[in-house]
């Protein structure tokens, strides 16, 4: 295992719900991210925080919405989701974000289906 | 913006055999590469990482990779492959001018066949 957790792995969501993603880390990380992951696309990055501070936002619609209460734990709130949004999500970590030589670590990833 | 490029979306090979699985890249300083792996129903595992110095990196489950600058690739290798080898790789390169963020490419399936 990495040593980023995720849950759950996997949700199945109409597009009224309110729903949350967890994320922890136990690497004593300082940063987190979210991830959302389709077929045959790059890897894209949502959301970014650096001790504790959300530092990237990169043009993700306003019903995502991250949490990040101290630096092991990280969540992504969901509200009126569109089908467009089923994918998957995944957390990672990483020590000193601006450190460009470290890799991050990943979580194993939520699942969502918006009906 | 830095990026990578992954050409093939799907590479088979027979168990045994070597592997090579292609990236290419484009940076605008020195490149900082990543390959990882992604197992079904798993997150990604880092694999690799070139930062400076040799030209083949040697990484995770028997992986090297090779430093190309004058190709700019980064191209992953397996002398011999084994069926559990099977999965999504992707390549990832630092980008220098949007905060040193990870960009990924969009992988590429390995099949390893007995």
């Amino acid at each position: 295992e990495t040593g980023v957790t995720q849950t759950p792995r996997h949700l199945v969501m109409g597009m009224t719900n309110k729903k949350s993603l967890k994320c922890e880390q136990h690497l004593g990380h300082n940063a987190m991210y979210w991830y959302k992951q389709s077929a045959k696309k790059p890897l894209e990055l949502m959301f970014v925080y650096s001790l504790e501070e959300r530092v990237e936002n990169n043009s993700v619609p306003s019903r995502f919405s991250p949490e990040c209460p101290n630096s092991s734990h990280l969540f992504l709130h969901l509200h009126t989701l569109q089908p467009e949004d089923s994918a998957l999500y995944l957390c990672a970590s990483s020590q000193d974000r601006r450190t460009t030589y470290n890799e991050q670590f990943f979580g194993p990833g939520t699942r969502l289906t918006v009906l | 913006a830095q990026s990578v490029a992954q050409p093939e979306d799907q590479v088979n090979v027979a168990e045994g055999n070597p592997l090579t699985v292609k990236c290419t890249y484009s940076v605008s300083g020195n490149p900082y590469l990543f390959w990882y792996v992604q197992y079904p129903n798993r997150g990604l595992q880092f694999l690799l990482k070139y930062i400076t110095g040799d030209n083949l990196v040697k990484g995770s489950y028997g992986f090297e990779a090779e430093f190309n600058k004058s190709q700019t690739s980064f191209h992953l290798k397996k002398p011999s492959a084994l069926v559990s080898d099977s999965a999504l790789y992707f390549c990832a390169v630092r980008d220098w001018d949007n905060n040193n963020d990870m960009r990924f490419g969009a992988g590429t399936r390995l099949t390893v066949k007995p």
